[in-house]
């Protein structure tokens, strides 16, 4: 089946550093893909819109500057969370689109922690 | 404005029972209805997923009932497991290459 993989899993690290989480689509070619953003006990909440070779489409109230996105090839999209704040604590998720369109099949996503 | 309603937002079952989730969505150019579950720590994973052209959808004891007139979806859970014990979401989208609008969750239990 197709496979979505996250990385990291987990990072900790200090206010003011930048990250960068990867989202592959392991089996796959996946020219859309998406990133969610979860607080605890909360549903998921679409942040952008990854398109292969194009810009980001971003939700309302996403910093587009804030969060860095790169879909570089159709089997990888990077979230970079630029100079981060412990406000920016949460758990994202990544998901992508098979050639067929819909399911959607999601990555682990990644544990984010700021100091 | 929530496009996709769920409830309960918690429900506890006991080992065996039926597990009833409910949805219900506002927007009639939804065409696409998954459901996922959810583990602590992991990202969701589609159990099924309906079409408004059919009414009812079976996989193994996960049974997804669709009415279109009304704008609801609910999933059933037979003979519920502890392991399924979980959060899941319903969600809605158009066809093609759109992002999935998610309902706020239900975190189920099943207990012994």
């Amino acid at each position: 089946g197709a496979v979505v993989s996250q990385h990291p899993s987990w990072v900790i690290c200090k206010s003011g550093t930048s990250v960068k989480i990867e989202c592959r689509s392991l089996d796959f070619q996946a020219t859309t893909m998406f990133w969610y953003r979860q607080f605890p006990k909360q549903s998921l909440m679409l942040m952008a819109t990854s398109n292969e070779g194009s810009k980001a489409t971003y939700e309302q109230g996403v910093e587009k500057d804030k969060f860095l996105i790169n879909h570089a090839s159709l089997t990888l999209s990077t979230l970079t969370v630029t100079s981060a704040h412990p406000e920016d604590s949460s758990f994202y998720i990544c998901s992508a689109l098979t050639p067929s369109n819909q399911p959607q099949h999601f990555g682990d996503g990644t544990r984010l922690s700021i100091l | 404005q929530q496009q996709v309603k769920q409830s309960p937002q918690s429900l506890i079952v006991q080992k065996g029972g039926i597990s009833i989730i409910n949805c219900a969505y506002e927007n009639t150019a939804f065409d696409y209805f998954p459901w996922y579950q959810q583990f602590p720590g992991k990202g969701p994973a589609l159990l099924i997923a309906i079409r408004p052209d059919v009414s009812e959808k079976k996989e193994g004891r996960f049974t997804i009932s669709f009415n279109k007139s009304a704008k609801q979806f609910s999933l059933h859970i037979m003979d519920s497991q502890p392991g399924d014990s979980a959060t899941y979401f319903c969600a809605a989208s158009y066809s093609g290459n759109t992002p999935l609008v998610f309902g706020k969750g239900t975190r189920l239990s099943v207990i012994a």
